[in-house]
């Protein structure tokens, strides 16, 4: 089935350390490539997008995602994380073949510690 | 207004009863997304509608759940004979006409069904 996959439900790590999140897309084509953010009480707020060309990305607040069409991923990355990044983040694609439907992954919740 | 606007922001109903949820979208976003997401899961697209085409309802639970867009603008989304299991936050996002443009969310419609 056609899915956009976030395989990490929760994921803690220490103030400072690195971060890595990962989405695979599992659709024919390459579709276009969402990060989002949702900080406790938020709406839900872009960080970065990816539709062509240069395969990494860069976003707000430090982020950054890497495309990767071999292994159909589009992982998330933080060299250094801040308390303030405690939320939820979700991988989305627009489905062209779709009508540009958005489509969510299942989202997964990052905890900071001290 | 700036943002998508969505009403009420808070909404407790008995089992049985209809409800009915305001979506204000970005003034000249010809694109309405309506996602529900519940406790500990992602978002679950529900109905996307995009200029004059047919609405995308492949989200839709139930024939309980529906949504209209009047004039391309403002969007209601009804559910009848409301069920303890909607009980959920719905939210609504615009966007542009334009593929893979960012989506703009509201705030989300909390729905309690008691």
């Amino acid at each position: 089935a056609q899915s956009v996959t976030q395989p990490d439900i929760h994921i803690t790590v220490s103030e400072g350390a690195s971060l890595e999140l990962r989405c695979n897309y599992s659709y024919g084509a390459t579709p276009y490539l969402f990060w989002y953010v949702q900080s406790p009480g938020q709406g839900l707020q872009l960080l970065l997008k990816y539709f062509s060309g240069d395969t990494l990305v860069q976003g707000i607040k430090g982020f950054e995602a890497e495309f990767k069409r071999s292994q159909s991923s589009f992982n998330l990355r933080k060299p250094s994380v801040h308390w303030s990044d405690a939320a939820e983040y979700f991988c989305a694609v627009v489905l062209m073949e779709y009508g540009n439907k958005l489509v969510f992954g299942a989202g997964t919740i990052l905890r900071v510690k001290s | 207004g700036a943002g998508v606007s969505q009403s009420p922001s808070n909404k407790v109903t008995e089992k049985g009863k209809d409800v009915e949820l305001r979506c204000d979208p970005i003034s000249g976003h010809t694109a309405l997304y309506w996602y529900r997401q519940s406790l500990g899961q992602g978002l679950e697209f529900l109905i996307y509608f995009q200029g004059n085409s047919a609405p995308d309802k492949s989200g839709l639970p139930s024939d309980r759940f529906s949504a209209e867009r009047t004039g391309g603008s403002v969007s209601t989304l009804t559910i009848q004979r409301t069920q303890q299991e909607d009980s959920a936050v719905y939210l609504c996002a615009s966007s542009t006409s334009n593929r893979g443009t960012e989506a703009f969310f509201g705030q989300g419609t909390r729905l309690t069904v008691v």
